[in-house]
């Protein structure tokens, strides 16, 4: 059963560009949740899909959104980025409903550096 | 909100020894579900081991086990038989069950050295 797939791996972007974030879920997975980890903050949550919906959301600026397609693959975007936006990203895949509470299941991360 | 703190920054063992990590957190509610997870180099967040807030007895996942007091709102993991490959970032993180939107509110972390 193939894991949590994060891509790309590494990224580097300038200040005020874009940027888009990949992740495709276990297979039948149906929630995706998104985590910041810096050094100074730790992991904090950004927001979780489920089936399409934003269902939670962190306290994070609105220049961070995602969206779920209906194959459960999740993107996430940061618009006009800022040198404090390098971080690793981690998504999280679970079914979704209470079997979440079993555990996520994390991918390898997305390391973003913003010059 | 839920806090989770974490007290001991790093902490090292020895090849074969035991280790205990400290995780304490702050919460009104009374379900909830607490984890472990376990970070290394490679980054990837795996779980270690969770633990219920309704169950008295603490999980244990082969060699690694918790002391959940809820009263004290404290949930240690002690590793025993430490190995090489425990060398990691250790996660304490806190889940409220009592909806249905679910999300993970992490302490700072302990970095964990096995040394040989």
């Amino acid at each position: 059963k193939a894991g949590v797939t994060q891509t790309p791996r590494y990224l580097i972007k300038t200040r005020g560009q874009q940027v888009t974030l990949s992740c495709s879920p276990i297979s039948g997975h149906r929630s995706v949740s998104w985590y910041q980890q810096t050094p100074g903050q730790g992991l904090q949550f950004l927001f979780e899909y489920f089936s399409e919906t934003q269902r939670n959301k962190g306290n994070f600026p609105g220049r961070f959104s995602g969206r779920q397609f209906s194959n459960s693959r999740s993107e996430m975007n940061v618009s006009t980025l800022e040198l404090g936006d390098s971080a690793l990203y981690l998504c999280a895949s679970s079914p979704g409903g209470i079997s979440t509470l079993y555990g996520y299941t994390f991918g390898s991360g997305t390391r973003l550096t913003v010059v | 909100a839920q806090t989770v703190t974490q007290s001991q920054p790093e902490m090292s063992v020895q090849e074969a020894e035991t280790v205990t990590l400290s995780c304490t957190y702050d919460t009104s509610e009374n379900n909830y579900y607490l984890f472990w997870y376990k970070q290394p180099p490679s980054r990837q967040m795996i779980l270690v081991i969770r633990q219920e807030a309704y169950k008295q007895q603490n999980a244990t996942e082969n060699r690694f086990s918790v002391n959940f007091q809820k009263a004290a709102k404290s949930f240690s993991l002690k590793i025993s038989d430490s190995q090489l490959g425990d060398t990691a970032m250790y996660f304490c993180a806190f889940m409220f069950s009592g909806g249905s939107n679910y999300k993970l509110t992490f302490g700072k972390g302990t970095l964990l050295t096995v040394n040989p």
